[in-house]
């Protein structure tokens, strides 16, 4: 059985400019979610895709988008970065069934500075 | 408001010395109650799942108990591999989102 797994680990970026962070799901997962973590806080949930579409977002701003694609693998994208932007940014993958997400399995992360 | 809170923030041990980490939570609707495990740098990961006060669930040294408004994560004659942060999180009414504490890092000194 394969993990979740994440890429990049880390990447350094300028304030404005734009990431793109990759996500596989765990194998026989269909719904995954990001969070971001940021030093000493718990991860924030930023949103979950199933099916392909959003389903569901945390508290924030619409530069942060995502997509999920057939494999059930995800992107998250970040535009205009902002120094606040800095943190480790978590995928979990889950198998969702009858609209309960089950527990999250988290990948390692990647850890985004923002200079 | 804070939903999830966890209690203490740090926590050291002599090797074998027995305590328990507190989640309490302030939500309605609970469909459940999250343990996880986090190492530096890395990923959380997955420890026990609760649904209903009174319910409990063991691993290893570990054991989680829930009641109607906090959770317990005891640790048994623990050991230095045990040190790590310990989220816990809660989900509930009809959202998807986890609810995460700021955790609690434990320290086991040999």
């Amino acid at each position: 059985e394969t993990g979740v797994t994440q890429s990049p680990t880390h990447l350094i970026k300028t304030r404005g400019q734009q990431v793109t962070l990759r996500c596989s799901s765990q194998s026989g997962h269909n719904t995954v979610s990001w969070y971001q973590q940021a030093l000493g806080q718990g991860p924030q949930f930023i949103f979950q895709y199933y099916r392909e579409e959003e389903n569901g977002r945390g508290n924030f701003p619409p530069r942060f988008s995502g997509l999920q694609f057939p494999n059930y693998s995800s992107e998250l994208n970040v535009n205009a970065l902002e120094l606040d932007d800095s943190a480790l940014y978590l995928c979990a993958s889950s198998f969702r069934l009858a609209g309960n997400t089950g527990e999250l399995f988290f990948g390692e992360g990647s850890r985004l500075t923002v200079l | 408001e804070d939903q999830v809170t966890q209690s203490p923030e740090a926590l050291r041990l002599q090797e074998g010395e027995s305590s328990s980490l507190n989640c309490s939570y302030t939500v309605s609707g609970l469909r459940g109650l999250f343990w996880y495990r986090q190492d530096p740098g890395k990923g959380p990961e997955f420890l026990f799942t609760l649904y209903s006060a009174g319910e409990e669930k063991e691993k290893e040294r570990l054991k989680a108990t829930l009641t109607k408004k906090e959770s317990f994560l005891h640790i048994t004659a623990p050991k230095p591999e045990d040190s790590a942060t310990y989220l816990c999180a809660v989900q509930m009414g009809t959202g998807n989102q986890f609810y995460f504490g700021t955790g609690t890092s434990l320290t086991v000194i040999p």
